[in-house]
């Protein structure tokens, strides 16, 4: 069946260091993508999304970078936080439908 | 910000008895969706819902799940007949819009599901 994975379960950073996550996915109908930060007890909060039709999108500190032709989706922050320190899942949705499928999660855990 | 809500924030009950969970999405949401996460695992959908109807259901949304909008603010979702492994943390979500017109889907906090 199709899914949405991630490459590394944990990710340690320095404070102020530059964070990428990545994923990859494997429904190439899928047309919107989105990455959701999860802080503990909390549900997925959104952070940025993309459309198929993009291959970048930037918001404050964060930029997604979609690349059609390998199916990867990776998240950039930018000058990490304390405070950034969570969960990150990529959820994608399929054509036409409303469904979300997430990937497992990357642990994020900056140190200051 | 407006934001979901859900409760309660835990609910604990016996195996085989009913439980309704409560969720009221941002109120000019038009797609509602309840997921669900078993710890230490993903995000899994459930269904979603629009129009007074269900739109998509996953195979775990089976005959004991149903969902319901009561009123102009309330979105809830009812297991009939509770079973051990139905625990876990039950996300709502609620978006604008879907297809064409993407909108992100914003979540609740969640109601944690304990089955004893």
């Amino acid at each position: 069946g199709e899914s949405v994975g991630l490459h590394l379960p944990t990710l340690s950073v320095q404070e102020g260091d530059n964070s990428i996550i990545n994923c990859a996915y494997s429904n190439s109908a899928s047309d919107y993508f989105i990455w959701y930060k999860q802080e503990s007890g909390k549900g997925p909060q959104f952070i940025i999304d993309i459309r198929s039709n993009m291959d970048k999108r930037q918001g404050q500190r964060v930029t997604v970078l979609l690349n059609k032709t390998v199916k990867h989706l990776s998240l950039q922050i930018a000058a990490t936080q304390p405070g950034d320190s969570a969960v990150y899942f990529c959820a994608e949705k399929g054509s036409g439908y409303s469904t979300l499928t997430f990937g497992k999660g990357t642990m994020l855990l900056v140190s200051p | 910000e407006p934001e979901v809500t859900q409760t309660p924030s835990h609910q604990v009950t016996q195996m085989g008895q009913e439980v309704i969970l409560r969720c009221v999405p941002i109120s000019n949401h038009l797609y509602f969706y309840w997921y669900r996460q078993i710890l230490g695992q993903k995000v899994e959908f459930l269904v979603s819902f629009y129009n007074n109807e269900i739109s998509e259901k996953s195979e775990i949304f089976d005959d004991q799940f149903s969902v319901e909008r009561p009123d102009g603010s309330n979105f809830t979702l009812k297991i009939r007949s509770t079973k051990l492994e139905d625990s876990a943390m039950y996300f709502c979500a609620s978006s604008e819009s879907v297809g064409t017109g993407n909108q992100p889907q914003h979540f609740g906090d969640g109601t944690r599901l304990s089955i004893l």
